[in-house]
């Protein structure tokens, strides 16, 4: 199976900071990499597919990057609603896996 | 405007079984994989399983495998997950999601259903 590393498992930040978060694959996934946001007592929504390709309806602050093993979420200037729980998630084999997520939460 | 709602969901003794569904509407159902994840307590995600179009094709992780079925039915629109002999560790929230492939994200996820498995 894939593993996949997120981390820090917690990011302490101030409302207007812009961050990185951290997806690292245990194999090379090429861009199959999907990242998710999940808010207190909600269901997962998708915020990036395939490393870096935007989703309709998702802020322009959210972006992703990366290939292979290594990939990123960026939060530009983080807003009061974006602290939550992000996950990212690999497709590039059929047995799918999530990472153990980050918790963005206010300093 | 796509919308799925699960339901089936409920407290259930070790060793039962108990079948969820999943009503979708807002989109043709037919042309989509399915798929079930579930969220324990305070805990990540992680994939239970995903269905074909036409169900032809099923898979699973080894954490459900042999004791998990999911299935669907393109007349009425509807996914199901169909679990045996349950275990403690099964307890959580099953969401039912769609990722079009099987190779594609999750676009669009039911607001879950619990399940607890408890003596």
């Amino acid at each position: 199976n894939i593993v996949l590393t997120q981390s820090p498992a917690t990011l302490s930040v101030t409302p207007g900071e812009s961050v990185s978060l951290s997806c690292r694959a245990s194999q090379s996934i090429s861009t199959s990499i999907h990242w998710y946001q999940q808010k207190s007592n909600e269901s997962p929504r998708l915020l990036i597919k395939y490393a870096s390709q935007s989703i309709s309806g998702i802020p322009s602050r959210f972006s992703g990057s990366g290939s292979g093993t290594d990939f990123t979420l960026s939060i530009n200037r983080v807003e009061s609603e974006d602290f939550s729980i992000y996950y990212c998630q690999q497709s590039y084999s059929s047995l799918l896996t999530f990472g153990s997520g980050t918790k963005l939460e206010i300093k | 405007e796509v919308q799925l709602v699960e339901s089936g969901g409920g407290l259930v003794q070790p060793g039962r079984s108990l079948k969820l569904s999943c009503a979708a509407s807002g989109f043709t159902f037919s042309n989509y994989y399915m798929a079930w994840v579930r969220q324990a307590p305070k805990k990540g995600l992680e994939w239970v399983a995903t269905i074909s179009t036409s169900g032809s094709r099923t898979y699973y992780p080894d954490s459900v495998k042999g004791r998990f079925t999911i299935s669907r039915d393109n007349a009425k629109s509807s996914l199901y997950l169909q679990m045996n002999s349950l275990k403690s560790e099964d307890t959580a929230t099953y969401y039912c999601a769609r990722p079009m492939m099987v190779h594609s994200p999750f676009d669009y996820w039911g607001q879950g259903v619990m399940v607890t498995v408890s003596s």
